[in-house]
């Protein structure tokens, strides 16, 4: 079963606009990663947040976290053409945050508008 | 380039067939693991292991067994394809301990007829 939930489940925009997606799951984790899949292709590592973080910063991209809600947000600022794909939520809930079992989401598919 | 190579990208099967889906990665991660992944239904996980020798089940992992004789392999094996096994699989590593993210495979494409 998922653990994480990405909202919306597709968003479209103009380039240079901002991209927000959510995440939200159920249990306690150890960290939240997201990913980026183009189409037809492998998924992307993009950042990890850990359970005692809250906030990080990838060049464009900034996530946040709020366990209290047991949420996360996928901040992507100044869109491009090239950030069209899917975006995936995983998250690490394995006991002492070994890190084995990822649970994704279903994804957001954004689509960026030249 | 380093990374983590699957092979075939795409397969046909028939029903009843089996086949080895084949995984290898060159970063020497202990950690790797199978998702499929189906439209509107995310990633799941097939089977995952720690180590050479040491393989253990996922979400998913009625119709597949796994090995792992090496750290750099780790094939799936389907025993009798059905057509719900038609699926995107992908393979992914990862060093464990490290807390980082994982490295994904560009994905087998299995049509099961």
């Amino acid at each position: 079963s998922q653990q994480g939930e990405e909202d919306p489940q597709a968003l479209s925009i103009q380039e240079g606009e901002n991209a927000t997606m959510n995440c939200s799951y159920k249990t306690s984790i150890n960290n939240l990663q997201w990913y980026r899949q183009n189409s037809g292709r492998g998924l992307v590592h993009l950042i990890l947040i850990r359970s005692n973080e809250r906030e990080k910063h990838s060049g464009r991209l900034r996530v946040t976290l709020d366990t209290s809600k047991k949420s996360s947000s996928l901040l992507i600022t100044a869109s491009r053409a090239a950030d069209t794909a899917s975006y995936f939520c995983a998250t690490d809930a394995s006991s002492g945050g070994s890190n084995y079992k990822l649970t994704f989401g279903k994804g957001t598919l954004l689509t960026v508008n030249p | 380039n380093a990374g983590v190579t699957q092979t075939p990208k795409f397969q046909v099967l028939k029903t009843g067939q089996s086949m080895t889906l084949q995984c290898a990665q060159d970063m020497n991660h202990e950690y790797m693991s199978w998702y499929r992944q189906d439209p509107g239904m995310g990633l799941r996980l097939i089977h995952y292991s720690v180590g050479a020798g040491i393989t253990d089940q996922g979400e998913v992992p009625n119709g597949y067994n796994v090995s792992r004789s090496t750290t750099e392999d780790f094939p799936l094996r389907l025993l009798s394809a059905a057509p719900s096994q038609t699926s995107v699989y992908f393979c992914a590593s990862s060093s464990l301990g490290s807390g980082g993210g994982y490295t994904f495979g560009s994905g087998t494409r299995l049509t099961v007829v």
